[in-house]
């Protein structure tokens, strides 16, 4: 079973409209942590945001935020006002367990902002 | 300060040699990850260092696939005789380690690696 989907192979969103991209998380582990990652046509892979499984407030850095919706095992990342450079890839990540763990990553979402 | 590096950036290399790609991780951080991403797919977890523990080794997909880190810094992925399906970019991450695990992993640029 995936332990991380992501269904939406690509999305097209207008420039300043704001967007969702869809992850659910398959885990027994009652401590996790779900991390989103953007990765741009320049391969680099870029730390958005991070949320923890006992955190008890949505994550939210800048534009980024992070619905996180744990008895459905949802972590759906939201940006606002999307802009032309958020063209990119973005993956879901889950951390199982405490501490520094591997990552389990997605299949990730291409994401492309029209103007 | 710097980011972790990775090196080569792109290799190059027949079928069946052997090939050793470099990871420099970001000073201070004690854990250290392999991860190997094919094609227009998501990141496959290979290996893991966190201090002088044993490394998780559970990613690695055949005894082809070896590593190692000296002095608990740098790291050397080692492919022994190369296969096509083992073109793929390998990215190296770093973080702080154990008992961080709010701390996300930093990437570095990868290596590209091509088997002709």
């Amino acid at each position: 079973a995936q332990k991380i989907t992501q269904t939406q192979p690509g999305m097209f969103v207008q420039e300043k409209e704001a967007v969702t991209l869809d992850c659910t998380y398959d885990t027994s582990d009652q401590s996790y942590g779900l991390f989103w990652y953007k990765q741009p046509s320049s391969g680099e892979m870029i730390f958005l945001i991070y949320q923890g499984s006992y955190d008890e407030q949505n994550a939210t850095e800048g534009r980024y935020s992070l619905n996180f919706q744990k008895a459905r095992k949802s972590a759906n990342l939201v940006i606002s006002a999307s802009q032309l450079g958020d063209s990119a890839m973005y993956f879901c990540a889950m951390r199982e367990g405490w501490g520094a763990q591997k990552l389990v990553f997605g299949q990730g979402t291409r994401l492309t902002i029209n103007p | 300060g710097a980011g972790v590096s990775q090196s080569p950036s792109n290799k190059v290399t027949e079928k069946g040699k052997d090939v050793e790609l470099r990871c420099d991780p970001i000073s201070g951080h004690t854990a250290l990850y392999w991860y190997r991403q094919s094609l227009g797919q998501g990141l496959e977890f290979l290996i893991y260092f966190q201090g002088n523990s044993a490394p998780d080794k559970s990613g690695l997909p055949s005894d082809r696939f070896s590593a190692e880190r000296t002095g608990g810094s740098v790291s050397t992925l080692t492919i022994q005789r190369t296969q096509q399906e083992d073109s793929a970019v390998y990215l190296c991450a770093s973080s702080l380690g154990q008992g961080r695990g709010n701390q996300p992993q930093h990437f570095g640029d990868g290596t590209r690696l091509s088997i002709l």
